[in-house]
């Protein structure tokens, strides 16, 4: 079983939909990531978090510590937001090592 | 300008060979990383330098070897290449090891392809 898991596998939405990809983790972590995979290949970096909630623009992540569960949303969804959504943690001391979840296929379509 | 690139973007060769892959980064970074994306899409650590330091070595064959001249760059090299060894690769840094210095910014990927 992974470290990290991400919920669903694969998501459609209508474009303008209100979305959320979930992220559970099973071990003590210092911080999480959550990334955007491109079409195309290319990974961004959306947010970096070890506490409570971020912001921007149409993207706003959560995190509960205490629970082991970070939430991504993206509100008015549009089709360039169609991508994967990889979400990462950094375990207690593992010096900024990422580890992966198998990521969340998103299709935004008109 | 890019933050992170790498080079070359594709890269098709013969089981048996050796190749280097190149990752330059111009944001000033300490910290730079070696990540492998597999057929299924699953990301992976491979190797971690810290102002040119080895820190992280994950349980990678010993073809894989990492040299970083200085810390703008990090290159790989893998000797005697395999079938398994196709996958994407990505270069990224961060500005530092720990919090909140380690947002990372990832390179292209390099698509490597063995035959």
């Amino acid at each position: 079983k992974n470290e990290v898991e991400q919920s669903p596998q694969n998501l459609t939405a209508q474009e303008g939909e209100f979305i959320t990809i979930n992220c559970s983790y099973s071990v003590g972590i210092s911080a999480l990531h959550w990334l955007q995979q491109h079409p195309g290949g290319g990974i961004v970096s959306l947010f970096m978090l070890s506490s409570g909630k971020k912001k921007h623009g149409r993207l706003i992540a959560t995190i509960n510590i205490q629970e082991k569960h970070s939430s991504l949303h993206i509100t008015a969804s549009h089709p360039r937001d169609s991508a994967v959504y990889i979400c990462a943690v950094i375990i207690t001391g593992t010096a900024s090592k990422l580890t992966f979840g198998t990521g969340t296929r998103l299709q935004v379509t008109l | 300008d890019t933050a992170v690139s790498q080079t070359p973007k594709y890269l098709v060769t013969q089981m048996g060979n050796d190749k280097s892959i190149k990752c330059e980064q111009n944001l000033g970074h300490d910290t730079m990383y070696w990540y492998k994306q597999d057929s299924k899409k699953f990301l992976k650590i491979m190797f971690s330098y810290n102002n040119k330091e080895l820190i992280i070595n994950e349980t990678v064959p010993n073809r894989f070897s990492p040299k970083s001249p200085d810390k703008a760059h990090l290159n790989l090299h893998i000797n005697s290449l395999e079938l398994g060894d196709s996958a994407v690769y990505f270069c990224a840094s961060s500005r530092s090891l720990g919090i909140p210095y380690n947002e990372q910014f990832f390179g292209p990927g390099t698509r490597l392809t063995v035959l």
